[in-house]
This record gives C-alpha cells, structure tokens and sequence, in this order.
C-alpha cells in the first residue's frame, strides 16, 4: 500500500542548515506537503510542491522533488531553536473518485544552542 | 478569533463516561476532519464532513460519534471508550474536501486520556 517514510530524528547546532528527508510510494502524488508540529499544537503548512516541480524555496526553506525517486527534502537554512518541532511530510494520492493524504511519522528536529 | 479552536484541550475521562470535543472554525472552510495522533503512528484521518455531510468514515469503532451542525462546528462524541484510545484527536478545516492541495488548517488538539 501506500507509504510515506521519514527518518525520526535530526539535531543540528543553531545557525547550521537541517535537512529533512522523506520517501514515498505512490507514483500518482500530484502534491507533496511538509507541516510542522510545534510542542503541544497542532500542525501547521509550511510549504508543498506540485510534482511537475523540482524545487521551491520560500524564504529559509527549500524544497526539493526528486520524482524519479520519490524523494522529497525539507532545506532549513540558518536553523534557529524556534525551528525545534516534529515536521511531517505527506502525499496526495488518487484513491478513487477522491483524493487522500497519507502521512509520515514526522522527524523530530532538534535545534541546539 | 483564532483560525479553528478546538476545546477542552484536556480531558481525562473514565471508561464508564460520555464526554464530547469541540471544534470551532471562523475560516469560512466547508469542510472538517478528525484525526487521531497517537505516539509512533501515522495520522489517522477518522472522519471527514463536506458542506455538513458525512463523506468518510475511515472504519472507526461507533464509540466515537461526530456532529456536524453546520460547516463551522463540528463535534466528536465519545462513550464508553478503551485506555487504547487515549491519543491527541485533532480537528481540521479545508475550503473544500477534494484534497487537492491538502492545505489543513489544524486546531491545537485535545488531549485525551482514558483510564
């Protein structure tokens, strides 16, 4: 079935860049997504991609598509402890007439001083 | 007003019990979900409600009830539930449930524990 997998912890020393892996199954994704889940809320888009894309870049986050592989990366430049959080990757797939998401564990980032 | 609020943000409840969640939307969304996050599993969508109607129940034991009035509120009715279902549930919102863009906007969750 399908699956999204990532690795469940990264620490990185504040000012470094984070990069956060994930793989996923499913051929058909058309959007893949990166949220984050700060301590004790819930989660929050951060950024997606379209899967006829390569890269994004929004400010300190670049995201890269690697669709040959399904592989998809979350770039954090110049991480700060307010980056410390569990962030989830998830796919939309086609399941029938609809469309769903299915999601990663999350990697919990830790941003140390 | 935040963007979806979601209440109690606690709740301790015995197995004997009947409790419900809360969740509150000021997005103008017309659709609403449920999830369930419990420790090292993958989200689990347990209901999705579009413009009010029930369009998915993802197999989930009839412990666990929701309500949707209209597109801005939407309920989870618990009773007689199992220690197992102790998990934070998180409650939703999209302008329309295609998933097209899966662009959720969560509330802070309730966290519950069953004993």
């Amino acid at each position: 079935g399908e699956d999204v997998e990532q690795s469940l912890f990264l620490s990185v020393r504040e000012g470094d860049s984070s990069v956060i892996n994930c793989t996923y199954t499913d051929s058909s994704s058309t959007y893949l997504y990166w949220y984050k889940q700060e301590p004790g809320a819930g989660l929050q888009l951060l950024t997606y991609i379209f899967s006829n894309m390569d890269m994004k870049q929004d400010q300190r986050l670049t995201v890269l598509l690697n669709k040959k592989d399904k592989h998809l990366s979350l770039r954090i430049a110049d991480t700060q402890t307010g980056d410390s959080a569990i962030y989830f990757c998830a796919e939309s797939y086609n399941a029938g007439n609809n469309r769903k998401l299915i999601w990663g564990l999350g990697t919990s980032l830790a941003v140390n001083p | 007003e935040t963007g979806v609020t979601q209440t109690p943000r606690h709740l301790v409840m015995g197995m004997t019990n009947k409790k419900s969640l809360k969740c509150e939307q000021h997005l103008g969304h017309n659709a609403m979900y449920w999830y369930k996050q419990s420790a090292k599993k993958p989200l689990e969508l347990m209901f999705v409600y579009n413009f009010k109607e029930q369009t998915e129940n993802n197999s989930v034991p009839s412990r666990f009830s929701p309500e949707c009035p209209n597109s801005s509120h939407l309920f989870l009715h618990l009773h007689t539930l199992q220690p197992e279902d102790s998990a934070l549930y998180l409650c939703a919102s999209s302008l329309r449930d295609t998933a097209n863009t899966g662009e959720l906007f969560f509330g802070e969750g309730s966290r519950l524990t069953v004993l």
